[in-house]
């Protein structure tokens, strides 16, 4: 497809479990965001990837959360340990050059 | 640090009134700015961005936002609502980079259109 691309679109997990969460940007976008969007919020920056690796990382609320890049394409979130705080719909975002970000439709967590 | 304060979370507005919302920044740094819908169910979409160049901004459907640095404000207005503009609506800023990156959101302003 011609946007950016998340899987899965729900996931429902037990407090504990590890998720992991899907990516796939616009085809030769350089950049790719994670945010995260809690009930009733704006989106929250989490991480910024240019290329492969992260430029920044400042956003991550601890070190349960970790995300991938492995190849500056597909990117990977994942949560460890989830705890009910965690839940929340995490977006993606890509960009070329010019900077505008193009979100995917999110994957909303839900942590029981 | 920047911030963003978008004031009232939820507007009603008849079809045909004006659409205003309201956002307040705070920024260290010449800011960037944006406006934000999403439609339920749907991501991000952008309205249109401030990147000091003209001070009125013209974005899509319809929309515009006007900068004034002395009011540290970035509102959103629209003449004429239409029933396809419910939907949630949020302000961003940036640093001064032609990059989204790092987007500091406001909280956002839901708006009801009633026929």
């Amino acid at each position: 497809g011609a946007g950016v691309s998340q899987t899965p679109s729900n996931k429902v997990t037990e407090k504990g479990k590890y998720v992991e969460l899907r990516c796939d940007p616009i085809s030769g976008h350089t950049a790719l965001y994670w945010y995260r969007q809690s009930l009733g919020q704006g989106p929250e920056f989490l991480i910024y990837f240019q290329g492969t690796g992260a430029a920044d990382d400042s956003g991550l609320p601890n070190d349960r959360f970790f995300a991938v890049r492995p190849e500056g394409s597909v990117s990977t979130l994942k949560i460890q340990r989830t705890e009910r705080g965690d839940s929340a719909v995490y977006l993606c975002a890509s960009s070329s050059d010019d900077g505008e970000l193009f979100f995917g439709e999110g994957s909303r967590l839900t942590v029981l | 640090a920047q911030s963003v304060t978008q004031l009232g979370s939820h507007v009603s507005v008849s079809e045909g009134a004006l659409v205003l919302l309201r956002c307040n920044y705070s920024s260290s740094v010449p800011p960037y700015l944006f406006w934000y819908v999403q439609y339920p169910n749907q991501g991000l979409q952008l309205l249109l961005k401030y990147t000091s160049a003209a001070t009125l901004v013209k974005g899509i459907n319809g929309f515009e936002a006007e900068f004034k640095k002395s009011e540290t404000s970035f509102h959103l207005t629209k003449p004429s609502a239409h029933m396809s503009d419910a939907a949630e609506y949020f302000c961003a800023v940036s640093g001064p980079s032609a990059a989204g990156n790092k987007l500091t959101f406001g909280g956002g302003t839901r708006v009801l259109v009633k026929p």
